[in-house]
């Protein structure tokens, strides 16, 4: 069974256009991310959610928005799409807030043209 | 903010000789320092969590230890199946007062038959 699973896996899209990538974890853990890693492989995280609860918001334009149904499920809207959107989007989950071991799913390539 | 800075980038061996990746860090109280590892299109493995210097965690033909100021993934006698890029992150505090990871660009390791 996979602990992090995510769809799609790949996702080309045009500029302006409006996306959803959707995350769910079997794992029964409290938290859940979302990150984004570069061209240049730097991962750095967008946002996490505790139990539902919004508990980490990093320096993201608002055309990001993560919703969290369910404490299993992460998912990331992102309107407007630009061409610097273009990356990988891995989405990540821990047994809680303290963000120790992270679990990562598989990741979303997403390229915007 | 919060640093952390990776070296080398690339780094090619052959099979069977032993090295170690630097994982050097400027962090506001350390809660933890994560090794893991990335095979290319998939998602960040964990392999360890060094808490306090001096401590030291082993795996296989990988061992990391930990200073004040940074700390070094080794790996002894390297098989091809090592081939991946070994990410470091600092467990610090976020903007929203919580805990989060931050990733350094990766070390990318080639083992040559």
């Amino acid at each position: 069974d996979t602990a992090v699973s995510q769809t799609p896996k790949y996702l080309v899209t045009q500029m302006g256009n409006d996306k959803s990538i959707k995350c769910e974890q079997n794992l029964g853990h409290d938290t859940m991310y979302w990150y984004k890693q570069d061209s240049k492989k730097f991962l750095k995280i967008m946002f996490s959610y505790n139990n539902k609860e919004l508990i980490i918001n990093e320096t993201v334009p608002n055309r990001f928005s993560p919703k969290s149904p369910d404490k299993a499920h992460l998912n990331l809207h992102i309107n407007s799409l630009e061409l610097g959107d273009s990356a990988v989007y891995f989405c990540a989950s821990s047994q809680d807030y303290r963000a120790a071991r992270q679990y990562f799913g598989p990741g979303t390539r997403l390229t915007v043209t | 903010e919060d640093q952390v800075t990776q070296s080398p980038e690339a780094l090619r061996l052959q099979e069977g000789e032993s090295s170690s990746l630097n994982c050097s860090y400027t962090v506001s109280g350390l809660r933890g320092l994560f090794w893991y590892r990335q095979d290319p299109g998939k998602g960040p493995e964990f392999l360890f969590t060094l808490y306090s210097a001096g401590e030291e965690k082993e795996k296989e033909r990988l061992k990391a230890t930990l200073t004040k100021k940074e700390s070094f993934l080794h790996i002894t006698a390297p098989k091809p199946e090592d081939s991946a890029t070994y990410l470091c992150a600092v467990q610090a505090i976020s903007n929203f007062g919580n805990e989060k990871l931050t990733f350094g660009t990766g070390t990318r390791l080639t083992i040559i038959p």
